[in-house]
């Protein structure tokens, strides 16, 4: 079964600073990764997602993320953060494989990271 | 698009009562999906249906939890007896169609307000 990791819980920045949140997953095999939202007040929501191709990925708000195989991370960048990103930010795991591996469409998610973004 | 609606959005019990949520989600989404999240923690998959059958409910309690999509529309999850320890967000989502059968199709899945389970 795969699982995911996410070393940094609590995150505090000022604006204009850049942001990198760790995400660390173990599965042997092919993954779909993504990163998810949760504004304050608000519904879990998609940020970006990698499936293959090119390891780099944009998502929205000016966020990106970089898949690098050989270290089995899946972390999220943004190089000048603004307030209104304060939020808590998920990194999830989708194993491809089907669902006798656990795969099929189900995503294990990270502890989450909690980022404040100050004026 | 209307997304998911779940009712209630807060509910408190005293341990060993009964409670339901209910869910509906999006239209014309055949896959939907219970997850539990423990404050400090992200969601946990407790159930997951395709159309009114279940396809993966592995991590659901099921000597106290219980789950149904009858019509293979909306949703209810159902604790009987609640413990201390299932005071948590529940949150349902969908998303059009389970991913093919070798996996390699994911389909986005989209997440609703949640419910805020507290029990005494």
């Amino acid at each position: 079964a795969q699982s995911v990791s996410q070393h940094n819980h609590h995150v505090i920045l000022s604006e204009a600073a850049s942001l990198e949140l760790g995400c660390n997953y173990s599965y042997g095999g092919t993954v779909n990764l993504f990163w998810y939202v949760q504004y304050p007040g608000q519904h879990l929501q998609l940020l970006l997602k990698y499936f293959s191709g090119d390891p780099l990925v944009k998502g929205i708000k000016g966020f990106e993320a970089e898949f690098i195989k050989s270290k089995f991370s899946f972390n999220l960048r943004k190089p000048s953060v603004q307030w209104s990103d304060t939020a808590e930010y998920f990194c999830a795991v989708n194993a491809v494989g089907g669902l006798l591996t656990g795969g099929g469409n189900k995503l294990t998610f990270g502890t989450g990271t909690q980022l404040k973004v100050e004026l | 698009e209307a997304g998911v609606a779940q009712s209630p959005r807060y509910k408190i019990i005293e341990k060993r009562q009964s409670v339901a949520f209910w869910c509906n989600p999006i239209s014309g989404h055949a896959t939907l999906y219970w997850y539990q999240q423990i404050l400090g923690q992200g969601p946990k998959l407790l159930i997951q249906f395709q159309n009114n059958g279940v396809v993966d409910d592995s991590q659901l309690p099921k000597d106290r939890f219980s789950a149904e999509r009858l019509k293979g529309v909306d949703s209810t999850l159902k604790i009987q007896p609640a413990k201390l320890e299932d005071s948590a967000v529940y949150l349902c989502a969908s998303s059009p169609r389970l991913a093919g059968g070798d996996g390699t199709t994911y389909n986005e899945q989209f997440f609703g307000p949640g419910t805020r389970l507290t029990v005494l």
